[in-house]
C-alpha cells in the first residue's frame, strides 16, 4: 500500500463548477501538506502550502488538512477552462527520515467550456 | 527573479549508455532536490543536496547518483541506462536558509524528459 493514495481519475466537470479532489495517507508523522498542479509537459507548480490541521483559502483555491482522518482536500470554486491540469498532493514531516516530499500519483483534471 | 533551469530539456539514449543531466536552482535557494516521474509510479523521490552534500536519498540503485556544486547548481547522472529510466526528471529548489528547516516550499523546473530505446 502506498503512503498517500490519490484518486487519478480523470475527472470531468463544466465550467463553473465546484471541483473536490483528495488525498489519504497513512504516515502520521506528515505534517506539511501541499498541492501542486501540473499542466502537460511542464513541472508542477505549487498552489497551496498548510502545517497540520485546518483550512487555508486563496482566491478560487481552499485546502483542508484533517490529520485526524488522515485526510486532505483541494476544492476550486468557479473552475475555468484554465484549471485544466494534474493535481497532485504532496506531503512531509521534519522528523528524521520524513524529511523528503511523498506525492500522491495525481488526479487528472478537465474544465469543459 | 528567474526559476529554476534544467538543461536538456529532451534527450534520447540507448540502453547501456550513461546520462548526466543538470540543474540550475533558483538565485539563492541552497537546497536541489531530484524526483523521476512516470506514468506508472508518479513522482518519486532521488536524492536531496544541500551545500554539496547529499542529505537524503530515495530508494533507487546505485546507477542513479548526483552532486551539488558550490554555487548550488546540481548534475544527477544515471549509468548503464535501461528502458525503464525512461521518464521525467524533475528538479525542485527550496530556500533551505536554516540547514534543520523541513518545512521550505520546493520549486519545480520544467524538467528534462529522457526516453530510452
Amino acid at each position: 500500500q502506498k503512503e498517500v493514495e490519490q484518486d487519478p481519475g480523470p475527472l470531468s466537470v463544466p465550467e463553473g463548477a465546484i471541483v473536490s479532489l483528495n488525498c489519504t495517507y497513512s504516515n502520521s508523522a506528515f505534517q506539511y501538506f501541499m498541492w501542486y498542479r501540473q499542466y502537460s509537459r511542464k513541472g508542477p507548480e505549487l498552489l497551496m502550502y498548510t502545517y497540520s490541521s485546518g483550512n487555508k483559502e486563496d482566491g478560487r483555491f481552499t485546502a483542508q488538512v484533517d490529520k485526524s482522518s488522515k485526510y486532505i482536500s483541494l476544492f476550486i470554486r468557479d473552475s475555468q477552462p484554465s484549471d485544466s491540469a494534474t493535481y497532485l498532493c504532496a506531503m512531509k514531516g521534519s522528523n528524521f527520515g520524513n524529511e523528503k516530499l511523498t506525492f500522491g500519483t495525481g488526479t487528472r483534471l478537465t474544465i469543459i467550456p | 527573479k528567474a526559476g529554476v533551469t534544467q538543461t536538456p530539456r529532451y534527450l534520447i539514449k540507448t540502453r547501456g549508455q550513461q546520462v548526466t543531466l543538470s540543474c540550475s536552482p533558483i538565485s539563492g535557494h541552497r537546497s536541489v532536490s531530484w524526483y523521476q516521474q512516470t506514468p506508472g509510479q508518479g513522482l518519486q523521490f532521488l536524492f536531496e543536496y544541500f551545500s554539496e552534500t547529499q542529505r537524503n536519498k530515495g530508494n533507487f540503485p546505485g546507477r542513479f547518483s548526483g552532486r551539488q556544486f558550490s554555487n548550488s547548481r546540481s548534475e544527477m547522472n544515471v549509468s548503464t541506462l535501461e528502458l525503464g529510466d525512461s521518464a521525467l526528471y524533475l528538479c525542485a529548489s527550496s530556500l533551505a536558509l536554516l540547514a534543520h528547516r523541513r518545512s521550505d516550499t520546493q520549486y519545480f523546473g520544467p524538467g528534462t524528459r529522457l526516453t530510452v530505446l
